[in-house]
C-alpha cells in the first residue's frame, strides 16, 4: 500500500552489523507497529507506538530497538544483527477513526526482506 | 498458554465452490476478531471485522462467523475464483493489540 512505505525492500547483511529499517506513512495515523513474519509462525509484534511520545515492547523485542521520529516515521533498529533475525519485517499503522470505527484495523507496508548471514 | 490455530495445510478447492477457513483460539477473550488477506511478497490487507457480540458478518462474497463459546471463527468465500488464491490470516484483539494466526493458504483452481 503506497500510504505506508518501507525502506529498504531487501537487505542482506552480516552478523554483528547494525541495521535500520525505516517506515513512513501518509495516512495521518497515530499508531504504528513493527512485526516480523517467519514461515509457520505468522506475524509477531516487535514494538508499537500509539503516539510520538509512546513506545511499547511487543512480544519479541529482544535484540531490537525503535525510534518514533515524528507522527509519520517509525524506525526499527537491529543493533547487532544475528542470523535468526532473518525474516520478513512489516510496518503497520492504525487509528481510531477508520472504517472499523476504532477497532484497530491495520494498514501494512510492503515489507522488508532481511537476510543476516 | 495462549494460542491461535489456523489450518497449516493449504486448502485447495475448485472455482465456484465455497471456501471455508477456520481460526481456533485458546486462552483469549477477544473483544473482536479480524481477517486479512496476504498475497506473496506483500503486506496483509484488512478484509473484515467481527465483534464479540456479533454472530455473523457479511461483505460481498465474504462471510465471517464468531462463536465465543467454541472459541472459533469461520471465514467463508462463496463462488470462489482463482483471484481469491492467497494466504488468509485471522487476528484477535489481545490487550488492545492484534495477535495474528499463522494463516491458511487458499488455492482456487479453474
Amino acid at each position: 500500500d503506497a500510504d505506508v512505505t518501507q525502506t529498504p525492500r531487501n537487505r542482506i547483511t552480516k552478523t554483528g552489523k547494525r541495521i535500520m529499517l525505516e517506515c513512513s506513512q501518509t495516512k495521518g495515523h497515530d499508531r504504528m507497529y513493527w512485526y516480523r513474519q517467519d514461515p509457520g509462525l505468522g506475524l509477531r509484534l516487535i514494538y508499537y507506538s500509539f503516539d510520538v511520545k509512546d513506545i511499547n515492547k511487543g512480544e519479541i523485542s529482544d535484540g531490537y530497538s525503535v525510534s518514533r521520529q515524528a507522527q509519520a516515521k517509525f524506525s526499527l533498529s537491529l543493533e547487532s544483527a544475528i542470523p535468526n533475525q532473518t525474516a520478513l519485517y512489516f510496518c503497520a499503522t492504525s487509528d481510531l477513526s477508520g472504517e472499523t470505527g476504532g477497532y484497530n484495523e491495520q494498514f501494512f507496508g510492503p515489507g522488508t526482506r532481511l537476510t543476516v548471514l | 498458554s495462549q494460542k491461535i490455530e489456523q489450518n497449516s495445510e493449504a486448502l485447495n478447492i475448485q472455482e465456484g465452490k465455497t471456501a471455508t477457513l477456520t481460526c481456533n483460539y485458546t486462552n483469549y477473550s477477544p473483544a473482536y476478531l479480524q481477517w486479512y488477506r496476504q498475497d506473496p511478497g506483500r503486506g496483509p490487507v484488512f478484509l473484515l471485522l467481527i465483534r464479540e457480540n456479533e454472530k455473523e458478518k457479511r461483505k460481498e462474497r465474504l462471510k465471517v462467523t464468531f462463536d465465543t463459546t467454541l472459541k472459533q471463527s469461520l471465514f467463508h468465500i462463496t463462488a470462489s475464483q482463482p483471484a481469491d488464491s492467497a494466504t488468509y490470516l485471522c487476528a484477535l484483539e489481545g490487550a488492545g493489540k492484534l495477535v495474528f494466526g499463522a494463516g491458511t493458504i487458499l488455492r482456487v483452481k479453474s
